[in-house]
């Protein structure tokens, strides 16, 4: 199995500053069809995950121009340019290159 | 939109087999394009894929499940199913079903069951 590797597992960040996650997986994402499968989940308290981000850096229905998306190979980030309130949570990166794996969640919170 | 709601037992007790239901509305299964598709998440932890089914009864599954595992679909109720036999503890989670698009991505959730397992 692909493992994802997220870093840091928790960012403390000031209302409207930036704010940066890294993944990186154990082996290349590029799929055989030329796409890489990576995507970006948020999940706030009490709910279900959420899309946000795929294949690197499209943006999902309804998500704010805030997030982007970035990276190749084994090595992707996630920016949100500036934190509201409504960011907090838990984010996911996922990879579906291969069977669907999952990083172990990177906590954001204000401080 | 996509909506997905699970439904099923909330307690299940050890070795028996744990059985949930999703119903999809605002969309029919048997359109095509798309992986219908069940992940875990265990108490405070992150996301496990357990599995998925194609509308055409074509299925896949996490090899660490595998032996346990069974999906099946029912076009005709637009739902789609989970099974995993010989539950222990260690299958205490909430059980989300998922919709895979075309872009392998997991763009519609239900909000999730919890299941315990205990006697």
């Amino acid at each position: 199995d692909i493992v994802m590797t997220q870093t840091p597992l928790s960012s403390p960040v000031t209302l409207g500053q930036p704010a940066s996650i890294s993944c990186r997986s154990s082996q290349s994402l590029v799929h055989s069809d030329g796409n890489t499968y990576l995507s970006w989940l948020q999940q706030r308290p009490g709910q279900p995950p959420r899309l946000l981000i795929y294949k690197i850096s499209n943006r999902f229905s309804g998500v704010p121009d805030r997030f982007s998306g970035s990276g190749a190979g084994t090595d992707f980030t996630l920016k949100i340019s500036r934190v509201e309130a409504e960011d907090v949570g838990v984010y996911y990166c996922m990879q579906a290159t291969q069977i669907p794996t999952f990083g172990q969640g990177t906590k954001v919170e204000i401080k | 939109q996509v909506q997905l709601q699970e439904s099923g037992p909330g307690l299940v007790k050890p070795s028996q087999t744990l059985s949930l239901t999703c119903t999809v509305s605002g969309g029919s299964i048997s359109s095509g394009g798309y992986y219908w598709s069940w992940i875990r998440q265990h108490p405070g932890k992150g996301l496990e894929w357990i599995g998925y089914i194609y509308y055409s009864g074509s299925t896949y599954y996490n090899p660490s499940l595998k032996s346990r595992v069974t999906i099946s679909v029912d076009t005709s109720k637009n739902q789609f199913s989970l099974k995993l036999s010989s539950v222990t503890a260690a299958d205490t989670a909430v059980y989300y079903c998922a919709r895979l698009g075309p872009e392998l991505d997991f763009d519609y959730w239900g909000q999730g069951t919890l299941v315990t397992v205990s006697s």
